[in-house]
């Protein structure tokens, strides 16, 4: 049970924001909130978390909706290299706690 | 980010042996690895937790027996396939989480197994 839900997939134009919708309804107050990202043919890579406030980072932003029942991914100018499979996760951020996997979305990128 | 490496990034055997994937961590030590297994077009479903120098803990569903994990040093893990069957080829990919515990798992590049 990922217990997130997010669109199966989403196309961007080139050069443009990307926002990335995420629901997790059933989120208790210690859940985190992580963004990973998959490329065609490789592992996962961490993009990015957080538990309330809205986070930047060199890769992206993520947007936590105040009562934490939603998130958003947003790359700010994507590019071709960004298409790939997005995978949002809630969990507990103890460190050693196993992530599952949703089917996530996947983001095609239009030149 | 951490580095991490697996050995082989592909291989094709017959069905009845057995195979062994590394996976290595490069730069750091870890002490909990995780196994995930990805079939075509769909998620990572996690296969196992083990933590350095202790056995592993299988998810549900998952043979312990058929996908021996060794986890014997901090920077090193194998799973062996054994008596591989075709419906044992799949993506498989390890990750780490370091030391001190993080917030981020770091997942090696995947090893594609195909049962022939």
């Amino acid at each position: 049970d990922a217990k997130t839900t997010q669109p199966n997939s989403m196309e961007s134009n080139e050069e443009e924001p990307v926002h990335l919708p995420c629901n997790h309804s059933t989120i208790s107050g210690t859940d985190y909130i992580h963004w990973y990202r998959q490329l065609p043919s490789q592992g996962p890579e961490y993009v990015i978390h957080g538990l309330t406030s809205n986070v930047n980072n060199r890769m992206a932003s993520l947007a936590i909706a105040e009562d934490r029942k939603s998130s958003t991914l947003i790359l700010h100018r994507a590019t071709l290299r960004d298409a790939a499979v997005y995978y949002c996760i809630r969990n507990v951020n103890f460190g050693n706690e196993k992530l599952t996997f949703g089917t996530g979305t996947r983001l095609t990128i239009i030149p | 980010g951490a580095v991490v490496s697996q050995h082989p990034s592909w291989v094709i055997c017959k069905s009845g042996t057995s195979v062994k994937i590394e996976c290595r961590s490069l730069d750091f030590q870890a002490t909990t690895m995780f196994w995930y297994r990805q079939f075509p077009k769909q998620s990572l479903m996690l296969m196992a937790t083990s933590n350095e120098g202790s056995k592993a803990t299988y998810e549900q569903g998952v043979e312990k027996d058929k996908f021996l994990i060794n986890h014997a040093s901090l920077t090193l893990s194998t799973l062996t396939v054994t008596s591989a069957h075709p419906e044992d080829s799949s993506f498989y990919i390890c990750s780490y989480m370091g030391l001190p515990q993080t917030y981020e798992q770091y997942f090696g590049p995947g090893t594609r197994l195909t049962v022939t």
